[in-house]
Parts: C-alpha cells; structure tokens; sequence
C-alpha cells in the first residue's frame, strides 16, 4: 500500500462549483497534514495545513481531516480557472521523510 | 526576505559529468529534501536530513549524493551513475521535529531543470 494515495485525475469542475480533492495515508502516526498547490512547470506553494481533526476554512479552502479514517480532503468553492492545477497532499511524521502523495490534477472549466 | 534559493535554475550535463545543484534556506529550519520530479508525475524523495552532517536516503537515491556541512546548505550531486537524470529537482525545507510539532510545513525552491545533452 502507498503511503499517500490521491486519484490522479483530471477531475474537471465548472467554473464557480465546488472541486473536492481526497487523499489517504497509510499510517496512524502522522498527526500534521498539508495541502500543496503545483502550477505547470513551477514549484509546489503551500495553501493549507491541518492539525486536527474536523474541518478548518480558509477562504474559498477548506481542509477536512479524518484521522480515525485516515483521510483528509480539500475543498474549493466557487472554483475559478486560476484553480487549474496539479494538488498535492502530504502527512508530516516527525523525524521523517515528508511523503508527498502523486497529486490531482484539477481543470476548472470557464 | 527568508526563503529557499536553488541555484541554476537551468543546468544542462554532459554523458558521464557529475553536477552539482545548490540549495540555500535563510529560514533557520533543521530539515531539508531535495525531490525530483518527472513530467506529469509525482515528487520523488531523493535524500533527506534532519539535522547537520546527518542525512538519509530517501526512496531513489542510487546516483546521487548529498552533503550537509551547514544548517542553511544541502546541495545535490547528479553523479554519472545515475542513467537518467533528466527532470525537475526540488528542494524543501522545514522545521522537522518531534511528530506532535505544528508549524512543521514544508517549503520549496523553484526548483532546478537538468537536462542530459
């Protein structure tokens, strides 16, 4: 089993919908989880971090994380065509590696 | 400005040359990585280190190697045994620490584009 499991994608949304990007994590140590934003070509940008369990918002972001269930999402409202871009989950464990999950490729179409 | 500096942010290698990336952080964190990243696909962890003069090999270190002489400095050498070294290479930094530490996220250069010629 992968450490960090997200579905590749694309997952395309109209523009102005809610985009809803999930990842699972293999194991019950990590207690840190963040969201990452990668445009084409360009380094990964951080957009959320989670650190408890339940949902914490951020604008049009809003991250969910599920540690019974091992799972964690990010959602977008009103999802604009800037949105369009490869989203990255990774779990922080401690005095380890950050393992960051293959991504989703998100297309918001005008 | 605190950040992380990856230097050149082109570089281009000849068959059987060894190069040498250059990865600098002003952010005081105890952690780096370098990824790499092929097109379309995911971040692969290369090499790792939590703290000075100790670092670890991550899951496709084979032709690489690493140093970490200082806390702000981590560069990457793309050795001639790695047979296709042609990607995108990243490199991060975080605090690192103890598994209930928060603040711990991740920060990335803009990366190196190295490509075999």
């Amino acid at each position: 089993q992968k450490e960090v499991e997200q579905n590749s994608g694309p997952l395309s949304v109209p523009e102005g919908a809610i985009a809803s990007l999930n990842c699972t994590y293999s194991d019950r140590v990590s207690q840190s989880f963040f969201w990452y934003r990668q445009y084409s070509g360009k380094s990964p940008e951080l957009i959320m971090s989670i650190y408890s369990n339940g949902d914490k918002e951020d604008g049009r972001f809003t991250a969910q994380l599920n540690k019974a269930s091992q799972y964690v999402s990010l959602l977008i409202r009103d999802s604009q065509p800037s949105d369009s871009a490869t989203y990255l989950c990774a779990p922080f464990r401690g005095y380890q590696k950050v393992t960051f999950g293959t991504g989703t490729k998100l297309q918001v179409i005008p | 400005d605190g950040g992380i500096t990856q230097s050149p942010k082109y570089l281009f290698r000849k068959e059987g040359q060894n190069v040498t990336l250059s990865c600098e952080q002003n952010l005081n964190h105890d952690a780096m990585y370098w990824y790499r990243q092929d097109p379309g696909q995911g971040l692969r962890l290369i090499y790792y280190s939590q703290i000075v003069n100790d670092f670890q090999k991550g899951d496709i270190a084979e032709g690489y190697s690493v140093s970490r002489e200082k806390k702000e400095s981590f560069p990457l050498t793309v050795t001639s045994a790695q047979k296709n070294p042609t990607a995108f290479y990243l490199c991060a930094s975080s605090m690192g620490g103890d598994i209930t530490r928060v603040n711990t996220e991740a920060f990335f250069g803009q990366g190196t584009r190295l490509t075999v010629v």
